[in-house]
């Protein structure tokens, strides 16, 4: 079965500073992998996913992802983080015609 | 108008009454789901429906039920509540196994 794992529940940046969010993931066939991003209140929204083309994936919001099958990675990153991106993030996979999704990561952003 | 709708957006009830959540969706997806979000716990598939007559179990079914009364609307029934089920519940649609699932605002739900 497909899983992941996010490293770090809480991360809190300074504005400015580099965002990054870790996700790995396991799974026995090619992955799809999805970056979803909760704001305070609201639903789910796409950030960015991975369909086995291109491994540097980029995203709303300036966000990106690199794929990894070596370090079965997902990591999330932003060069300059904005007051904006505070929120809830969450990785996932599809299999099974399913979504499993990590424990999610919060981030704050210092002003 | 948002593409995917849910009723109500928060709800109290008390321990033993029968709720149902509603979800309506104009994407024209056959695809719905069900999940629920807890704190630390990510989000959780409860139920997933591929079309009208396809209706199958996720990994926490128990004491849950829906109903998939057309393409567009798929219900979530708590039939008895109980208070470890609050939690924030989300509805989900797709169009295919591999396709982007977009998602509803979500209704939080408190068992008291």
């Amino acid at each position: 079965a497909q899983s992941v794992t996010q490293l770090g529940s809480h991360v809190s940046v300074s504005e400015g500073a580099l965002v990054l969010l870790r996700c790995n993931y396991s799974s026995s066939v090619p992955p799809y992998l999805f970056w979803y991003v909760q704001y305070p209140n609201q639903g789910l929204q796409l950030l960015l996913k991975y369909t086995s083309a291109a491994t540097l994936v980029k995203g709303i919001n300036g966000f990106e992802a690199e794929f990894k099958k070596s370090e079965t990675s997902f990591h999330l990153t932003k060069p300059s983080a904005h007051m904006s991106d505070a929120a809830e993030y969450l990785c996932a996979v599809m299999g099974d015609y399913k979504l499993s999704f990590g424990a999610g990561t919060t981030v704050t952003v210092r002003a | 108008d948002a593409d995917v709708t849910q009723t109500p957006r928060n709800r109290i009830t008390k321990t033993g009454k029968r709720i149902m959540l509603e979800c309506s969706q104009t994407k024209g997806h056959d695809r719905m789901y069900w999940y629920r979000q807890d704190p630390g716990l990510g989000l959780r598939l409860i139920y997933y429906s591929f079309d009208v007559k396809d209706i199958n179990k996720g990994e926490i079914s128990d004491g849950y039920s829906v109903s998939r009364q057309a393409q567009a609307k798929f219900s979530l029934s708590l039939e008895s509540a109980i208070p470890n089920q609050t939690a924030l519940y989300f509805c989900a649609t797709s169009t295919g196994s591999t396709d982007t699932q977009y998602f509803g605002p979500g209704t939080r739900l408190t068992v008291l």
